[in-house]
């Protein structure tokens, strides 16, 4: 069964700062891998999904299979960032998400 | 567009109660998951529905939570009796088909405490 690892439950930086929050899987297949992020009051939203390889709000996310990881990355940290991040796996086709544990991201001014 | 909308925001039961929670997606989506989310947890499926025919249910307790989704349209979730364990949020979301299948908008959520 595929699993998405989440290591860090909270990750705290300084605004400027570069923030890389890290996601692990273990799928056999080829995956599809997305953020979804949760800001204070709000529902849970989509942030980038691996195949649109595009940046959102300055975030990037590579998947790399050799190290089976899709790790969110950041250059600058902005207050505004502060939420839940929870990386995501589906195995394709018409297969539900699977959610890992999420990282709390606390930007501090 | 309209979001998904989700009914009640919360709920407070005692154990071995029943509670029921309403769902109804974004118009046009095919797709409707329920998943529950535990705190300090994320989110676990636990029903994924085609319009109105069940694609996985693998991790439904199926001997105290039912769903449905009647016309392919609204879904309820029920759950009876509820356990301790019960106490979650439970997140409605829906999907459009093609290439944004795996493109999921939330819901508020339905808050479950039981006592």
């Amino acid at each position: 069964a595929q699993r998405v690892t989440q290591p860090e439950k909270l990750l705290s930086v300084f605004k400027g700062a570069p923030v890389e929050l890290k996601c692990n899987y273990s799928y056999s297949g080829s995956p599809e891998l997305f953020w979804y992020v949760q800001y204070s009051r709000q529902r849970l939203q989509l942030l980038l999904r691996h195949i649109s390889r595009e940046s959102i709000k300055g975030f990037t996310a590579d998947l790399n299979k050799g190290e089976t990881s899709f790790h969110l990355k950041k250059p600058f940290a902005q207050e505004e960032d502060s939420a839940m991040y929870y990386c995501a796996l589906s195995e394709g086709g018409r297969r539900a998400l699977t959610f890992g544990s999420g990282t709390r991201l606390q930007v501090q001014p | 567009e309209a979001g998904v909308a989700q009914s009640p925001r919360y709920k407070i039961i005692e154990k071995r109660q029943s509670v029921a929670f309403w769902c109804n997606p974004i118009s046009g989506h095919a797709t409707l998951y329920w998943y529950q989310q535990i705190l300090g947890q994320g989110p676990k499926l636990l029903i994924q529905f085609q319009n109105n025919g069940v694609v996985d249910d693998s991790q439904l307790p199926k001997d105290r939570f039912s769903a449905e989704r009647l016309k392919g349209v609204d879904s309820t979730l029920k759950i009876q009796p509820a356990k301790l364990e019960d106490s979650a949020v439970y997140l409605c979301a829906s999907s459009p088909a093609g290439s944004g299948a795996n493109v999921l908008t939330f819901g508020a959520g339905s808050r479950l405490t039981v006592l």
